[in-house]
């Protein structure tokens, strides 16, 4: 079963405009990531937020945590059209935290 | 920058052939996982691995087994591969032990079963 789950599955915006992805999880955590993948390659790792951080910032990126509603949200700034991508947030449980899951990821296109 | 390099781009095999997928890291890394990709379901894991001869089932290790005999390298094998099993599979490693963490990834093999 998987921990993660991405909201919406595809996403099209206009470059330069906010693109905002949601993640929910179902356990405990002792952190949550978010990944890129370009279309046929490896994922890239973006970002990561610990279960006691409530938000992070990492260049055009930023990230939320709701531990309370099991959720976080990546939001990606004045988007560009090379941020066309997968993008997918990953999870390790507390009770197995060697073990990373990962979600069905969101589709992201961003139209020049 | 860390390196994983896993074998084969791509790779078409029979039904029934034992495939073996190779995956090396050069940064000392203790974890290293095994997931497998598919259209609508994301990254699943098969196996992962927290240090030498150790290993894990993930979610779906049927099918499949791993092999770690070096701490650079961890094998996926199937044993004797079926057409669904046809998909790209993805290898990772990590520094972190008790707790993986920034998981670097190779840049998959693309396997067909024929």
């Amino acid at each position: 079963s998987q921990q993660g789950e991405e909201d919406p599955q595809a996403l099209s915006i206009q470059e330069g405009e906010n693109a905002t992805m949601n993640c929910s999880y179902k356990t405990s955590i002792n952190n949550l990531q978010w990944y890129r993948q370009n279309s046929g390659r490896g994922l890239v790792h973006l970002i990561l937020i610990r279960s006691n951080e409530r938000e992070k910032h990492s260049g055009r990126l930023r990230v939320t945590l709701d531990t309370s509603k099991k959720s976080s949200s990546l939001l990606i700034t004045a988007s560009r059209a090379a941020d066309t991508a997968s993008y997918f947030c990953a999870t390790d449980a507390k009770t197995s935290y060697d073990k990373v899951i990962f979600g069905p990821g969101t589709s992201l296109s961003v139209i020049p | 920058d860390v390196k994983v390099t896993q074998s084969s781009r791509y790779l078409v095999k029979r039904t029934g052939e034992k495939v073996f997928l190779e995956c090396v890291q050069d940064m000392d890394h203790e974890n290293m996982f095994w997931y497998r990709q598919d259209p609508g379901l994301g990254l699943r894991l098969i196996y992962f691995s927290y240090d030498v001869k150790m290993k894990e089932k993930g979610d779906i290790p049927e099918g499949y087994s791993v092999s770690r005999e070096k701490k650079e390298r961890f094998s996926l094998i199937l044993e004797s591969a079926s057409t669904n099993q046809t998909s790209m599979y993805l290898c990772a490693s990590t520094s972190q032990q008790g707790g993986a963490e920034k998981l670097f990834f190779g840049s998959g093999t693309q396997l067909s079963v024929l």
